[in-house]
């Protein structure tokens, strides 16, 4: 089975610090994504990488970048991190371009104070 | 642009009783897949079933199955048998074929299956 994890279900952050959010797949995946989950809005790419040191912004890029340096990690970084980045951060990979099933990881709910 | 609309934010069904969760797309392409994903609460996100557009057979796994209209843009979700495990949200996702990577999402359907 393909595992994605993150590095935490629950983050409490204060308004202007920087957070990570880390993602890993065990599954040799070319592709991953960052999406956030919001109520009665469904979910919402932020960004997503198709190799390693490569990265395409997805609809909601503003206030977030990301970093893949090795193949199996992803992640997501708020520079300086607001209260309306409060959300669920989902994580997922999906094999090469060719194969649309993505694997989802089982979320980070940040809370931004 | 594509987009996914679910007309209904919520649902309920006796167990062991059918219920269909509607999902419509709006797509000028003719080369594409959907899905359901299933997010049950605090739980992680699974795929429950996918669509090719080019296959006129409807997908089926186990008790779910969809009625797929490729003309209407239709791409409903049928439970049968429902579990009191099936309750959680459903999205319905559309991605165009070949090197895309955009999944889109519909905004989701929260199903609680009663006892």
């Amino acid at each position: 089975d393909v595992k994605v994890t993150q590095s935490s279900r629950y983050l409490v952050k204060r308004t202007g610090e920087k957070v990570f959010l880390e993602c890993v797949q065990d599954m040799d995946h070319e592709n991953m994504f960052w999406y956030r989950q919001d109520p009665g809005l469904g979910l919402r790419l932020i960004y997503f990488s198709y190799d390693v040191k490569m990265k395409e912004k997805g609809d909601i890029p503003e206030g977030y970048s990301v970093s893949r340096e090795k193949k199996e990690r992803f992640s997501l970084i708020l520079e300086s991190a607001s209260t309306n980045q409060t959300s669920m951060y989902l994580c997922a990979s999906s094999l090469h371009s060719m194969s649309y099933e993505q694997y989802f990881g089982p979320g980070t709910r940040l809370t931004v104070t | 642009a594509q987009t996914v609309t679910q007309s209904q934010p919520e649902m309920s069904v006796q167990e062991a009783e059918t219920v269909t969760l509607s999902c419509t797309y709006d797509t000028s392409e003719n080369n594409y897949y959907l899905f359901w994903y299933k997010q049950p609460p605090s739980r992680q996100m699974i795929l429950v079933i996918r669509q090719e557009a080019y296959k006129q057979q409807n997908a089926t796994e186990n008790r779910f199955s969809v009625n797929f209209q490729k003309a209407a843009k239709s791409f409903s979700l049928k439970i049968s048998d429902s579990q009191l495990g099936d309750t959680a949200m459903y999205f319905c996702a559309f991605i165009r074929g070949g090197s895309n990577y955009k999944l889109t999402f519909g905004k989701g359907t929260l199903l609680t299956v009663n006892p």
